[in-house]
C-alpha cells in the first residue's frame, strides 16, 4: 500500500516567493494533518483536517500559512510570502479518523524540507 | 504550542550498550507513542501504550506508560547501528491532538 505521499522532497526559494507543498493521504484516511520540524522548535503541528474540514489550525504561525483540503486525496500548505525562518521540514500525516488513538495509528510522510534563502 | 519534554536531548552511546529515555508531561494523557524518525525520513510508530503500568516490547524495545499517566520510558537494549534516529515521545487526551515531546537523538558507534 501507497503510503501518504508529498512534494515536492526538497525545495530552495528566494524569500519573498510563494511555496505550495502538497501531500496525498493514504486512501480511506479521514484525517490529515501538518506538521513542522526544526531543531529549535521540534515536531509541532500547524493544522488538522478530518473528513476535509480544518478543525484546528491553532498552530498556524502566521497569516502567511494557509491549508487547503479540497477533498479526501489532496491537501495544500502554502506559504506566501515566505522568509527565511519559514526553512525547515515539513510533514503531512494521515489516520483513518480522528479520534481514540487505539484505533487509529497517524502516518506520517517523508516530508517536504524547505529552504528559504 | 505544548510539547512534552524528553531527556536526554542526545546520546552518544558504543554498539551493544542498553539505552534508557524518558518523557514526561505536566498533564496526564491516555495514549502514550514512541516514534523513531530516520535520517531523511518521517516518524515511524515503533510502540503504543494504551493503559497507565502498561510494559510493552517490541524486540529489543520496552516502553512503559507510567502510573501518574504523566510519563513514559523507553528502553533499547543491545544497541546496534541501525539504532541512529531520533526517538519521540507523543502523548493524547481522549481524542485531543498528539502532542510530541521534543526528541531524544541517538548515536551509534561501532
Amino acid at each position: 500500500d501507497a503510503g501518504v505521499i508529498q512534494s515536492p522532497r526538497h525545495e530552495v526559494t528566494e524569500m519573498g516567493q510563494e511555496v505550495t507543498l502538497r501531500c496525498k493521504p493514504i486512501s480511506g484516511h479521514n484525517s490529515l494533518f501538518w506538521y513542522r520540524q526544526t531543531m529549535m522548535r521540534g515536531l509541532e503541528l500547524l493544522i488538522y483536517f478530518n473528513n476535509n474540514v480544518p478543525i484546528d489550525d491553532s498552530g498556524m504561525p502566521e497569516d502567511r500559512f494557509s491549508a487547503k483540503m479540497p477533498n479526501a486525496s489532496f491537501s495544500t500548505l502554502k506559504i506566501q510570502p515566505s522568509e527565511p525562518r519559514d526553512s525547515a521540514v515539513y510533514f503531512c500525516a494521515s489516520s483513518l479518523s480522528l479520534g481514540d488513538l487505539i484505533r487509529n495509528t497517524i502516518y506520517f510522510g517523508e516530508g517536504s524540507w524547505l529552504t528559504v534563502v | 504550542g505544548q510539547q512534552l519534554n524528553q531527556s536526554p536531548q542526545s546520546m552518544f552511546i558504543q554498539e551493544g550498550e542498553d539505552v534508557s529515555m524518558n518523557c514526561t508531561s505536566s498533564s496526564i494523557f491516555n495514549t502514550w507513542l514512541w516514534y523513531k524518525q530516520d535520517p531523511g525520513e518521517g516518524p515511524v510508530l515503533l510502540i503504543a501504550l494504551y493503559k497507565a503500568g502498561e510494559l510493552t516490547s517490541n524486540g529489543r524495545l520496552t516502553a512503559q506508560f507510567g502510573i501518574t499517566r504523566k510519563d513514559s520510558f523507553l528502553n533499547i537494549s543491545a544497541s546496534i547501528p541501525s539504532d541512529v534516529g531520533i526517538y519521540f515521545c507523543a502523548g493524547q487526551l481522549y481524542t485531543d491532538k498528539l502532542i510530541f515531546g521534543t526528541g531524544t537523538r541517538l548515536q551509534v558507534f561501532p
